[in-house]
């Protein structure tokens, strides 16, 4: 069985100051881990993903991730956040079987 | 752009009505699917084909009715529709597998 948790339904930060996007797993395989984001009335973009090789991955428009495995994470981060990152960002996990998708972060950008 | 689209991206319908939704993905993926997003609800796999065989349905009503006619084009069939289906229709593809997934932008749907 696998499962995804993530932690915060909302998170709230100024223009310019960090970000960070919390997701805890569960699988009995080895995973693969994802992030997407999802802008108002659109579908779901591809951030960036694991597959099993660097455990520091970096995605686009300067989001990275960092899978650790003894914590059971994969926390979705940004030095610093735009305007443009407002949004809904999805944890998606595979371990053997289809993509497990958690509840959803809707991230608000404080001007 | 993604690769994946689906048609219309708006789309208000009475309960009698009889509509398709339509996706349409150029990715060389064998494996598509359809997820309903509902307000305030986690995202809903409703329909799993791999070349072109459905492999899951998620306990969904039959008044939803996919059919695969080839790996690149997956419609969802719709008749007799009830408020609580007016949601965001989303259609998917990937390699077959478990792999990430390529998104469409999804069909806004009203039932009224």
């Amino acid at each position: 069985a696998q499962s995804v948790t993530q932690l915060d339904s909302h998170v709230s930060v100024s223009e310019g100051t960090p970000v960070l996007l919390r997701c805890n797993y569960s699988s009995s395989y080895s995973p693969s881990l994802f992030w997407y984001v999802q802008h108002p009335n659109k579908g779901l973009q591809l951030l960036l993903k694991y597959t099993s090789a660097a455990t520091l991955v970096k995605g686009i428009n300067g989001f990275e991730a960092e899978f650790k495995k003894s914590e059971t994470s994969f926390h979705l981060t940004k030095p610093s956040a735009h305007m443009s990152d407002a949004a809904e960002y999805f944890c998606v996990v595979i371990g053997n079987e289809k993509l497990t998708f958690g509840t959803g972060t809707r991230l608000t950008i404080i001007p | 752009e993604t690769g994946v689209t689906q048609t219309p991206r708006h789309l208000v319908m009475g309960m009698t009505n009889k509509k398709s939704l339509k996706c349409e993905q150029h990715l060389g993926h064998n494996a598509m699917y359809w997820y309903k997003q509902s307000a305030k609800k986690p995202l809903e796999l409703m329909f799993v084909y791999n070349f072109k065989e459905q492999t899951e349905n998620n306990s969904v009503p039959s008044r939803f009715s996919p059919e695969c006619p080839n790996s690149s084009h997956l419609f969802l069939h719709l008749h007799t529709l009830q408020p609580e289906d007016s949601a965001l229709y989303l259609c998917a593809s990937s390699h077959t597998g478990p792999t990430e997934a390529f998104f469409g932008q999804g069909t806004r749907l009203t039932v009224v």
